[in-house]
């Protein structure tokens, strides 16, 4: 089956610093990716939708200069954290979906945890 | 926009007995989709079961089938003969025919009790 890998799992950096997430694609073309968060014991939350080649679509309350996501090839999304604070800690899950198949189901990543101290 | 509700932050149920989870929702589109994800401690997001609105036929798979009721706007998924293995978090999500505004529930936290 269609199988999505992001790295790193997990995360620790301090406040100020910058992060980037990525989010792979390994045996098939994502046309189009997924960025989720989801905070301790609560539903995942879109955060951003992106195609490749173009411009990512940010959710209403979502910080687009904060949150950089670039998706420059079809098997690639990065998802970049910019000037992290520890409010910004939480479990970041990319999904990923291959519009040129049959199916709408979207495969999703395992997730990366991020800690800001 | 459309909304997901799950009305049940947490059940449990017994092994081998049947539970069911509930899941509403509010949409003006008459195509979409709607599925069942299971996220286990590890917290990978498994797909449980999807049903497309067009189709009036319950979906099944293995021990989970959904009931589909269109009209009432709701989507409850029934786990039969529940084993250990199917503790975890429950969540219901909508999505429209775009593929680009799926949408979660908060959640069910189900516990199977030996």
């Amino acid at each position: 089956g269609a199988v999505v890998s992001q790295h790193p799992s997990w995360v620790i950096c301090k406040s100020g610093t910058s992060v980037k997430i990525e989010c792979r694609s390994l045996d098939f073309q994502a046309t189009t990716m997924f960025w989720y968060r989801q905070f301790p014991k609560q539903s995942l939350m879109l955060m951003a939708t992106s195609n490749e080649g173009s411009k990512a679509t940010y959710e209403q309350g979502v910080e687009k200069d904060k949150f950089l996501i670039n998706h420059a090839s079809l098997t690639l999304s990065t998802l970049t954290v910019t000037s992290a604070h520890p409010e910004d800690s939480s479990f970041y899950i990319c999904s990923a979906s291959a519009q040129n198949e049959a199916s709408v189901e979207q495969y999703f990543g395992p997730g990366t945890r991020l800690t800001v101290t | 926009a459309q909304t997901v509700t799950q009305s049940q932050p947490e059940m449990s149920v017994q092994e081998a007995e049947t539970v069911t989870l509930s899941c509403t929702y509010d949409t003006s589109e008459s195509n979409y989709y709607l599925f069942w994800y299971k996220q286990p401690p590890s917290r990978q997001m498994i797909l449980v079961i999807r049903q497309e609105a067009y189709k009036q036929q319950n979906a099944t798979e293995n021990r989970f089938s959904v009931n589909f009721q269109k009209a009432a706007k709701s989507f409850s998924l029934k786990i039969s003969d529940s084993q250990l293995g199917d503790t975890a978090m429950y969540f219901c999500a909508f999505m429209k025919p775009d593929y680009n505004d799926m949408r979660f529930g908060a959640g069910t936290r189900l516990t199977v009790k030996p």
